[in-house]
């Protein structure tokens, strides 16, 4: 296995276009998270997935973004009408079932909003 | 929520010592902790569960001490490849992910 796989790695879009990037798991693991991080910060809880099912979804989450998990696998994140606030590097985890597991972290999707 | 990190900042020399702190002003379920270099993803560490837990892997170890809501990262004969910035993620109530928070992080610096 090749961990945590995360596209594209940089996007450099315009102030109020779409962007989405994609994020496929560890193949065993049913437990998908996004997290957002600005330099200097630790990660910011997204949103999580159990198999299909977005279970949790951070209260700070503005309705302009959208996370997938079509069949349990792969998992798409979209932001819509992006604002420039919405420039960070996005990181998508996956952990197996059980209480002693540990994320792991794809090495993410930086994008930029000009 | 989010978990209090000291120090801010360490630099060390090869084969020196470092304590990394971690502290939370509610009740801990678990501490997990983190390294990420400059561009990388983070990478995980170790995960403590229970209060009192030491855990530990080559030169490098925690405890959690569940009463004072800390967790404290050791890092012993430090290596050049110790340097990057140390997050603790603290959960206060299993499996509730929007309650798992991470620090805003150690940076670690281990020079010649």
């Amino acid at each position: 296995d090749t961990g945590v796989s995360q596209n594209p790695r940089h996007k450099i879009t315009k102030r109020g276009q779409n962007v989405t990037f994609r994020c496929d798991p560890i193949s065993e693991h049913n437990r998908l998270y996004w997290y957002r991080q600005t330099l200097g910060q630790g990660p910011e809880f997204l949103t999580y997935f159990q198999n299909e099912a977005q279970l949790e979804k951070s209260r700070l989450l503005s309705d302009r973004f959208s996370a997938e998990r079509p069949k349990g696998s792969f998992s798409t994140l979209e932001i819509q009408r992006t604002e420039q606030g919405d420039s960070a590097m996005y990181l998508c985890a996956s952990s197996g079932v059980g209480g002693d597991y540990g994320y792991t972290f794809g090495s993410g999707t930086r994008l930029t909003v000009v | 929520q989010q978990p209090v990190q000291s120090p801010q900042a360490v630099i060390l020399r090869e084969g020196e010592d470092a304590v990394i702190n971690c502290s939370s002003s509610k009740a801990l379920y678990s501490v997990h902790w983190y390294r990420q270099k400059h561009g990388e993803a983070p990478v995980f560490l170790m995960i403590l569960l229970k209060g009192g837990e030491q855990k530990g892997h080559d030169k490098i170890s925690a405890s959690f001490n569940e009463k004072k809501q800390q967790s404290s990262l050791y890092l012993t004969a430090s290596q050049l490849s110790y340097s990057g910035t140390y997050f603790c993620g603290t959960e206060s109530r299993r499996y509730n992910f929007n309650k798992f928070y991470f620090g805003s992080g150690t940076k670690l610096n281990v020079k010649p």
